[in-house]
């Protein structure tokens, strides 16, 4: 079935590190795919979705590109900030009628030292 | 812009009794539901899906008699806990995907937390 591996359970960075959060999925044809920011209390926040292959999704200075050779979605972000700590998911869904029906990875919590 | 509201955002229930949770879409409209829950350690379980006009899709080891749902509208939806115990905990999340654009986005709601007692 599908799925969606997230390699780091957690990274801690200083403020204006250079941030790589790992995404690999495991689906057939062009899922698209999706990265989400859950804050303590809340529920997951929609950041950027990519549906083929090179496209690039961003939002808020974090960006990552759909790369149906080596299955990856990869989140990056040149310059960290503290207000950007939180647990970041990523994502996949069917197409069609099956968009609604997500599947997480396991989500990694990104600590941001001052 | 697009919200999703869900109500209440947390809630206290003796065991072996019942709670309902809802979902409101607002400022689109939601061709689609999926009601999601969060574990304590934070994985996420697809509950259902649920589309206007089509008929409700549980997921493995979910199943109506447990979690009935309601979508009567392309705005709203709830879910009931029936019979929870203290298995059935966590974060309940709705997530309505916007009919009005192509190869959409998912918006959350910040979720109902459930705590059995």
């Amino acid at each position: 079935g599908d799925s969606v591996t997230q390699t780091e359970g957690q990274v801690a960075l200083s403020e204006e590190d250079f941030l790589t959060i790992h995404c690999n999925y495991s689906a057939s044809g062009y899922p698209a795919l999706f990265w989400y920011v859950q804050y303590p209390g809340e529920g997951p926040q929609f950041l950027f979705r990519a549906s083929r292959d090179k496209e690039k999704g961003s939002s808020r200075g974090f960006e990552a590109t759909y790369d149906k050779g080596t299955t990856s979605f990869h989140l990056r972000k040149a310059s960290v900030q503290e207000s950007d700590s939180a647990v970041y998911y990523c994502a996949l869904g069917g197409r069609g009628s099956a968009l609604g029906r997500l599947h997480f990875g396991a989500g990694t919590q990104l600590i941001v030292i001052p | 812009g697009a919200l999703v509201y869900q109500y209440p955002r947390r809630t206290i229930c003796k065991s072996g009794t019942s709670m309902r949770m809802e979902c409101q879409a607002v400022g689109f409209q939601a061709t689609s539901v999926a009601w999601y829950r969060q574990s304590p350690q934070k994985t996420f379980e697809l509950i259902a899906l649920s589309t206007v006009n089509s008929a409700i899709k549980y997921e493995q080891n979910f199943t109506q008699e447990k979690f009935p749902i309601s979508h009567p509208n392309l705005s709203f939806s709830s879910m009931t806990v029936l019979n929870a115990y203290l298995e059935d905990r966590g974060l309940y999340l709705c997530g309505a995907r916007a009919r009005d654009r192509s190869n959409t986005e998912v918006f959350f709601g910040k979720g109902t937390r459930l705590t059995v007692v």
